[in-house]
């Protein structure tokens, strides 16, 4: 399997504008995550999926964040409209939770977002 | 108070010394408990996980568990400079939480 594959890699947006990141998980698992990674803050979970219905959108940190999964092997995280304190790594991770799994997340290489 | 705390480091240990990561987490229903290595650039990878008392062992890796302390500690023996990287310390309970991490330089 490829792994989770994120697109793009880098994204340098201007502030105001949107920005779509996009998430294909490894195919067969049940649950998706987003997360946003900053040197002040870490690893935070944004949402996270199952079966592609959103669970918990409790970390999203305001309404410029929406995220979708229109289907088993598609997702997006969209913010709009970006401001730089936006600027952060976004992971999308997924995970197989029927063996036990829910936890054991495979992550894809990041979309490094700079806003400016 | 943060969810799971851990020192951010820098940690340097010589090659073919133990290295010792720390842990600690505040929510005691906590019941898993993960150790994410990150190299620099790189997205996070599982290397261990936790859910009893005790240690757990997977090759040059220790996983120890104490949930009375709320105390998770991951044990490298034989650093190599290979392992230099970011540990990420996850805790799963009510929420899934993890550590800022903690970053390791193995000096040869």
């Amino acid at each position: 399997d490829a792994g989770v594959i994120q697109s793009p890699r880098h994204e340098v947006t201007e502030m105001g504008q949107e920005v779509t990141l996009r998430c294909k998980p490894i195919s067969g698992h049940d649950y998706l995550f987003w997360y946003r990674q900053t040197m002040m803050r870490g690893l935070e979970l944004l949402i996270y999926f199952n079966n592609n219905v959103p669970i918990d959108d409790s970390g999203m940190p305001e309404d410029r964040f929406s995220a979708k999964m229109p289907n088993a092997s598609f997702s997006t995280l969209k913010i709009q409209p970006s401001e730089p304190r936006d600027s952060a790594v976004y992971f999308c991770a997924s995970s197989l939770a029927s063996t036990g799994g829910f936890y054991i997340q495979y992550f894809g290489a990041g979309t490094r977002l700079s806003v400016l | 108070q943060k969810e799971v705390e851990q020192n951010s480091g820098p940690l340097s240990v010589p090659e073919g010394a133990i290295a010792s990561l720390n842990c600690t987490y505040s929510d005691r229903g906590s019941q898993s408990f993960f150790w994410y290595r990150q190299y620099s650039g790189k997205s996070p990878e599982l290397i261990m996980f936790i859910y009893s008392n005790g240690d757990k062992e997977d090759g040059r890796f220790t996983a120890q568990l104490n949930k009375a302390s709320q105390y998770v500690s991951l044990l490298i023996r034989d650093s190599q400079p290979s392992d230099s990287a970011t540990y990420l310390c996850a805790v799963a309970g009510n929420q899934f939480y993890f550590g800022t991490g903690t970053s390791l330089t193995v000096i040869p």
